[in-house]
């Protein structure tokens, strides 16, 4: 599809487990976002890519939490050693242009991969 | 420490009158606001925005107000429609950080046919 694609859709992970978190952004995207949304709350600033390089990490809770872009396209958020409170829903967002300059209009959001973890 | 408050959960209306939604925020450093939509199970999707230049944008059935002095943005449907029904989330961007935007809690409205 045309869109940003992330998988799994649905994952269950006892504490303890690493999981791993895939995005697909829209083809020729520059900017490359991930955002958490726990139950009940607005989607909250994880990190932020450029191309492969990850210019802002400011987001993340703990050093549980790694993400990667490596050749500039797909990007994975790895949370090792999965607690309860990282269960949430884990957006992925794709501009084509650096930042935030290509707002308003042009950042999109994937569905979501939604972490359960027991 | 939360930037951007929505301090209604949820919001219902009647099919034809005005949805108004309402959004706070406390850094004055913010210059772009935005609403968001999502309905269940999909990903957030650009509604409306409005720079800090102005006091309001328009956009069909769509119009957002900003009150800086108040540090408030409100958003304004009209007519309502049952497709409207949804999460309508409130962000902002800027400051010391040019990647980010902050989320509000989010306001579900309910259009009723």
């Amino acid at each position: 599809g045309a869109g940003v694609s992330q998988s799994p859709r649905y994952k269950v992970a006892k504490r303890g487990q690493d999981v791993a978190l895939r995005c697909d952004p829209i083809s020729g995207h520059v900017s490359l976002f991930w955002y958490q949304q726990a139950l009940g709350q607005g989607p909250e600033f994880l990190t932020y890519f450029q191309n492969e390089a990850q210019l802002d990490k400011s987001g993340l809770p703990s050093d549980r939490f790694f993400a990667e872009r490596p050749e500039g396209s797909v990007s994975t958020l790895k949370i090792q050693r999965t607690q309860q409170e990282d269960s949430a829903v884990y957006l992925c967002a794709s501009s084509p242009k650096p930042g935030l300059a290509g707002v308003p209009g042009e950042l999109f959001f994937g569905e979501g991969s939604r972490l359960t973890v027991l | 420490d939360q930037q951007v408050k929505q301090n209604s959960p949820s919001l219902s209306v009647q099919e034809g009158r005005i949805s108004i939604l309402n959004c706070d925020y406390t850094n004055s450093m913010f210059d772009y606001f935005l609403w968001y939509k999502k309905y269940p199970a999909e990903g957030p999707t650009f509604l409306i925005s409005i720079s800090s230049i102005k006091d309001k944008n328009e956009d069909g059935r769509f119009t957002v107000f900003l009150n800086k002095s108040a540090k408030h943005l409100s958003l304004h449907i009209v007519p309502s429609q049952p497709g409207d029904s949804a999460v309508y989330f409130c962000a902002a961007s800027g400051g010391n950080n040019f990647n980010k935007f902050y989320f509000g809690s989010g306001t579900k409205l309910n259009v009723k046919p």
